[in-house]
């Protein structure tokens, strides 16, 4: 079975705090992709992120940080010095060999000034 | 990355009715898809949209209620035909480049039916 599981609905920092949300993902290929995208409230899907399975290499950008372990199949998304700017939903995505994109159930950010 | 466009951006429509929403994107992509979002929930697809052939469409999503068409590499549109409340929600088109792995989504069409 394929499927990507982000466990927290909702969470609230407040500004400046560092935030993690969580995503563990099922799948049996060896071959596949994990992507993270922002959607605020406007409603678009910003990409953030990808990444191969054969990479396990750690990501930074700027105040994101990603950490892809595939011993646990687990690939978490830290902000760093939250911002209110950061307020919005964050979905978590897996794309097996078969092109079609898995996505979580999302995860609420909300940072309160 | 891709710059893709959707029109329109929101509509309100009566039951029974249909709505087609067009997807353009500025450069030629493999493959373009469609994908429904209804309030407070996640992505769900609803089908692949195939250049010159018909849409591949995904369990629980029929031709007859969501005709697709894909004339070329740049542009598709979904119709949501025979409209009900339960068809609210936000479509939105995404597409994968010809030589990358990233997946990127339009601004998203939102969807009301009263």
């Amino acid at each position: 079975a394929q499927k990507v599981t982000q466990a927290q609905t909702e969470i609230s920092v407040v500004e400046k705090e560092d935030v993690t949300l969580d995503c563990v993902y099922e799948t049996r290929d060896t071959t596949y992709y994990l992507f993270w995208y922002k959607q605020p409230p406007s409603g678009e899907l910003v990409f953030l992120i990808r990444r191969n399975s054969f990479d396990e290499q750690n990501e930074i950008s700027g105040r994101y940080s990603w950490n892809f372990q595939k011993s646990t199949s687990s690939f978490n998304f830290t902000i760093t010095a939250s911002q209110v700017v950061d307020s919005a939903v964050y979905f978590c995505a897996l794309r097996p060999h078969t092109d079609k994109l898995i996505f979580g159930t999302g995860t609420r950010l909300q940072v309160f000034p | 990355s891709a710059v893709i466009s959707q029109k329109p951006s929101r509509d309100i429509c009566q039951r029974g009715t249909s709505l087609t929403i067009q997807c353009q994107v500025d450069s030629q992509v493999t493959m373009m898809f469609w994908y429904r979002q209804q309030p407070g929930q996640s992505l769900t697809l609803i089908a692949t949209a195939n250049q010159g052939s018909e849409a591949t469409y995904e369990s629980g999503f029929v031709i007859d209620k969501f005709p697709i068409s894909r004339p070329n590499l740049t542009f598709s549109t979904l119709t949501v035909s025979n409209m009900s409340p339960e068809d609210s929600s936000i479509y939105l088109c995404s597409v994968r480049q010809v030589d990358s792995y990233e997946q990127y989504f339009g601004p998203g069409t939102r969807l009301t039916v009263t």
